[in-house]
C-alpha cells in the first residue's frame, strides 16, 4: 500500500520562481527524506527529516515536517533550470526500520 | 569515494529468457536494496540485502532473486522474463539501519524485453 504521496504530480514554474511540493503519508514515521532524479539517472539524497524535528535547511532547500497532519513540504528557493527533476518522499514506519517506502514523486519543470 | 556502481547499464532480453543485473556498493556501506522504475510510475521496492542476507522482500513474483556477495556487492535475477518487467532497476546502498540512512543510488541498469 501507497506510504508516501507527493502532490502535485506535475509543477512547471519559471525560472527564479519557488517551487512547492508536499507529500502525505499515512502511519506514523520515525524519519522522511526526499530524493531529486533527474531523467534517465538515480536518485540522488536531499534531506532526511526526523520525526522529533519540525524543520530543516540544506542551501535552497527548506523541508517542513507536520506530524499531527502526517505531511510535509518540499521548498525550493530560487528555482534554477538545473531543478528540472522528479521528487520524490520516502518515508519508514514507525513500527520497524524495515521498509522504506517511496512516493510516486511531483515533475518539476522550471522553465528558463 | 567511489558512488554505486550498476552493470550493464542497458540489457535486452527476449521473453522467457532470464536476466542478471550487478551493484557494487559505496565502501563501507553494508545495505543494498533493489528497485524497480517502470516507465513513468514511480519506485518499487523489490529486495533489501544486509551483511549477506535477504532482510526483506517486496511484493514481487519468486522469480525475482537476488543475493549479496562477502564483499557487499549484489546481484539481481529475473528469470522467465516477461514484457512488463521492462523498466529501469535501480540498486542503493547504505549504512546499515534503512529508515534511518540516506540511500545511494546507482544510475540503474534499463532492462528492455522484447
Amino acid at each position: 500500500s501507497q506510504q508516501g504521496e507527493e502532490d502535485p504530480q506535475a509543477l512547471s514554474i519559471q525560472e527564479g520562481e519557488n517551487a512547492t511540493m508536499n507529500c502525505s503519508y499515512k502511519t506514523s514515521i520515525n524519519n522522511l527524506q526526499w530524493y531529486r532524479q533527474n531523467s534517465g539517472r538515480g536518485l540522488v539524497h536531499l534531506i532526511l527529516i526526523r520525526s522529533n524535528e519540525r524543520e530543516k535547511h540544506s542551501g535552497r532547500l527548506r523541508v517542513t515536517l507536520d506530524t499531527s497532519k502526517k505531511s510535509s513540504s518540499l521548498l525550493i528557493t530560487a528555482s534554477r533550470a538545473a531543478d528540472t527533476a522528479s521528487y520524490f518522499c520516502a518515508t519508514d514506519d514507525e513500527t520497524s526500520y524495515d521498509k522504506v517506502i517511496f512516493g510516486p514523486g511531483t515533475s518539476l519543470s522550471v522553465i528558463p | 569515494e567511489a558512488g554505486v556502481t550498476q552493470s550493464p547499464t542497458h540489457l535486452i532480453k527476449t521473453r522467457g529468457q532470464q536476466a542478471t543485473l550487478r551493484c557494487s556498493p559505496i565502501s563501507g556501506h553494508t545495505s543494498v536494496y533493489w528497485y524497480q522504475q517502470a516507465l513513468g510510475l514511480g519506485l518499487q521496492f523489490l529486495l533489501w540485502y544486509d551483511e549477506g542476507e535477504e532482510r526483506n522482500r517486496g511484493n514481487f513474483p519468486p522469480r525475482f532473486s537476488g543475493r549479496q556477495f562477502p564483499n557487499y556487492s549484489s546481484e539481481l535475477n529475473v528469470n522467465a522474463l516477461e514484457l512488463e518487467d521492462s523498466a529501469l532497476y535501480l540498486c542503493a546502498s547504505s549504512l546499515p539501519g534503512q529508515g534511518n540512512q540516506p540511500q545511494h543510488f546507482g544510475d540503474g541498469t534499463r532492462l528492455s524485453i522484447l
